[in-house]
């Protein structure tokens, strides 16, 4: 299984870019990276996934480097609910079932500030 | 939340007693899974349903168990509750898709339990 490792806390300035970086130097050929986050007291929500090309959606940018050993997840203008801890997490795959499970580590709590 | 309800929001109960989470989802997404959210630990995974009566256990599913009888419930079952089982509990829904990369997995607003 492909861990990941992140920085446990970062700031930001309101309306800047926030860059949340991950590595997962043992990820292998046909795992996903994705993203997600959880703002205090809230379920864990879906921010966006990739495999090995750059992706993007109306939340977010991820930057997934040609060896895909890190990728960058990229908040293009953070506000102050941008404030959560996100989750870098490297798909892996459940024999009895064409699901994946999700292994959630400590993530890193981004903080945006006025 | 994507069409979840978690039931109740939030519970207090003693050791030693049975007590039942539900997860309802109006989705029709196949697969449904109950993580619990500690301090420290992150979300862990404790079982997780692929079908109707078809389940399978996750990463610490000592002390639980879980039914589904039908697409939309999925329930978590404490059969004797112990102090640390004291948790967040999420439940969680995906579809399915062919295509490991298509099963994005949506949240609920989670269980808070307290067992004293």
């Amino acid at each position: 299984d492909a861990k990941t490792t992140q920085p446990p806390s970062m700031d930001c300035a309101e309306g800047r870019a926030a860059n949340l970086p991950c590595n997962h130097s043992t990820i292998s050929g046909n795992e996903y990276v994705y993203w997600y986050r959880q703002i205090h007291s809230q379920g864990p929500q879906y921010i966006i996934h990739g495999l090995k090309n750059n992706e993007t959606n109306e939340m977010a940018s991820l930057i997934i480097t040609e060896d895909r050993k890190s990728s960058t997840l990229i908040l293009p203008h953070a506000t102050l609910r941008d404030t959560a801890v996100y989750y870098c997490i490297v798909r892996v795959s459940l024999l009895s079932s064409n699901t994946g499970k999700l292994i959630f580590g400590q993530g890193t709590t981004l903080q945006v500030k006025p | 939340d994507a069409g979840i309800t978690q039931s109740p929001r939030h519970k207090v109960t003693e050791t030693g007693t049975p007590v039942t989470l539900r997860c309802h989802q109006t989705e029709n997404h196949r697969y449904m899974y109950w993580y619990r959210q500690d301090p420290g630990h992150g979300l862990r995974l404790i079982h997780y349903s692929y079908g109707v009566k078809d389940t399978d256990k996750g990463e610490v599913s000592d002390g639980y168990s879980v039914s589904r009888s039908k697409t939309e419930d999925f329930l978590l079952t404490l059969e004797s509750a112990t102090s640390s089982q004291t948790s967040v509990y999420f439940c969680a829904i995906s579809e399915d898709r062919r295509g490991l990369a298509k099963n994005i997995q949506y949240f609920g607003a989670g269980t808070r339990l307290s067992v004293l």
